[in-house]
């Protein structure tokens, strides 16, 4: 399979926990973006990188959520002391760079409840 | 939050019939796209429109960039169970940051046997 693959799939864990989630995407891709995504919603955007550096991040990513693409292939998402209101579904996208414009795929997302 | 306006919100239609549903905005944007979701899955993309007035079909599926830049629609014809699902409208804008997609709140499809 060779579309962009998220781990965990479904992550549970305690309010105040650190949580780390992967994204691997389509591998010619240069551009990955992450969202995430509540019930009944859109998906709301966080950040993208193109390559390895991280060039837009919304107003969204707080300071406890930090995300790195070191070498411009895979890239992580950690959100430090977990709160309730970070359960929501994270999603990864990654698209090639493009003068027409984006073409994003996604991965299957990972599902963060935190309790 | 959310710039797009999705319509309508949710759809219950008879296995045969077409559905149209549509997507506006206040500002321009530059591409739209048209993803579907499955329950605990991430968007499936289903078309991309680029131009001012395009008209692309993907199957049963068309969908058209509107004329002022500010709205699309999608179509689907002679639906079948498989199409159940939450459509979802994106778009890129020019002036919102060229590279982020700004997503509709999508549109609940479900198929009545």
């Amino acid at each position: 399979d060779t579309g962009v693959s998220q781990d965990p799939r479904h992550k549970i864990t305690k309010r105040g926990q650190n949580v780390t989630f992967r994204c691997d995407p389509i591998s010619e891709h240069n551009r990955l973006y992450w969202y995430r995504q509540t019930l009944g919603q859109g998906p709301e955007f966080l950040t993208y990188f193109q390559n390895e550096a991280q060039l837009e991040k919304s107003r969204l990513l707080s300071d406890r959520f930090s995300a790195e693409r070191p070498k411009g292939s895979f890239s992580t998402l950690e959100i430090q002391r977990t709160e309730q209101g970070d359960s929501a579904m994270y999603l990864c996208a990654s698209s090639l760079n493009s003068a027409w414009g984006t073409e994003a795929f996604f991965g299957q997302g990972t599902r963060l409840t935190v309790v | 939050g959310q710039q797009l306006n999705q319509s309508p919100q949710s759809m219950f239609i008879q296995e045969g019939e077409d559905v149209s549903m549509n997507c506006t905005s206040s500002s321009i944007f530059n591409t739209w796209l048209w993803y579907k979701q499955d329950p605990g899955e991430g968007p499936v993309l289903l078309i991309a429109l680029y131009k001012a007035g395009e008209l692309t079909s993907n199957g049963r599926l068309t969908a058209q960039f509107g004329i002022t830049r500010k709205d699309s629609f999608l179509n689907i014809s002679a639906s079948i169970p498989s199409d159940v699902g939450i459509y979802f409208c994106a778009g890129q804008s020019l002036i919102q940051g060229a590279q982020k997609l700004v997503f509709g709140q999508g549109t609940r499809l479900t198929i009545n046997p």
